[in-house]
């Protein structure tokens, strides 16, 4: 089955700690993007990537990296920068070309202690 | 002028009502307005989109309503049902982006 796996789930770490979310495609999809969600405030999106070796700060990159060297994969790192970062982390893809349509995974739980 | 502003924050219908969720916007560079339902624990799914040259799309149950001179435009969901009950967020792309500008969301919940 094609689609997009999150991991981990459910994550905690303590303050100070740089933690990593891993996403993973099987789609064959060449952008990728990684938002935040908060209640109350929607998806707000972190990075995104059009293509292999480039991607693009979205508008809250500050305290986030990532990287793109497989087209298959766009981990999120979330550095001991980010001042408020327990929150809810959605990956999506699209599929090439001028599209509106993300195809979302489930998601992972970050929860600083 | 990139916000888009969604309302209700939350809903409450009766099986087999309608439910109607309002979503505006500023920016007329705007060119494709999704639809996502998201179920809790799970990331959010396209449901229906609709081009501004048109006022109105319907799929099944879900029909969009587009006003571009007001720059609104609504979901509405007839026979609603409580497999419904999820989390609705309306979206807008700004033309020659990859970006899609989320509004904040509608917690809809359809009792039995």
């Amino acid at each position: 089955d094609g689609g997009i796996t999150q991991s981990p789930k459910y994550l905690f770490r303590k303050e100070g700690q740089n933690v990593t979310l891993s996403c993973e495609q099987n789609l064959n999809h060449d952008a990728m993007y990684w938002y935040r969600q908060d209640p109350g405030q929607g998806l707000r999106l972190i990075y995104y990537s059009q293509i292999v070796n480039d991607f693009q700060k979205g508008d809250i990159a500050e305290g986030y990296s990532v990287s793109r060297e497989k087209k298959e994969s766009f981990p999120l790192t979330v550095t001991s920068a980010q001042k408020n970062p327990t929150a809810f982390y959605l990956c999506a893809s699209s599929i090439p070309g001028y599209t509106g349509e993300l195809f979302f995974g489930e998601g992972s739980r970050l929860t600083v202690l | 002028q990139q916000q888009v502003k969604q309302s209700p924050q939350s809903l409450i219908v009766q099986k087999g009502g309608i439910s109607i969720i309002n979503c505006a916007y500023e920016n007329t560079a705007f060119d494709y307005f999704p639809w996502y339902q998201q179920f809790p624990g799970k990331g959010p799914a396209l449901l229906i989109a609709i081009r501004p040259d048109v006022s109105e799309k319907k799929e099944g149950r879900f029909t969009i309503s587009f006003n571009k001179s007001a720059k609104q435009f609504s979901l509405h969901i007839m026979d609603s049902q409580p497999g419904d009950s999820a989390t609705y967020f309306c979206a807008a792309r700004m033309d020659s982006s990859y970006k899609l500008i989320f509004g904040s969301g509608t917690r809809l919940l359809v009792r039995p």
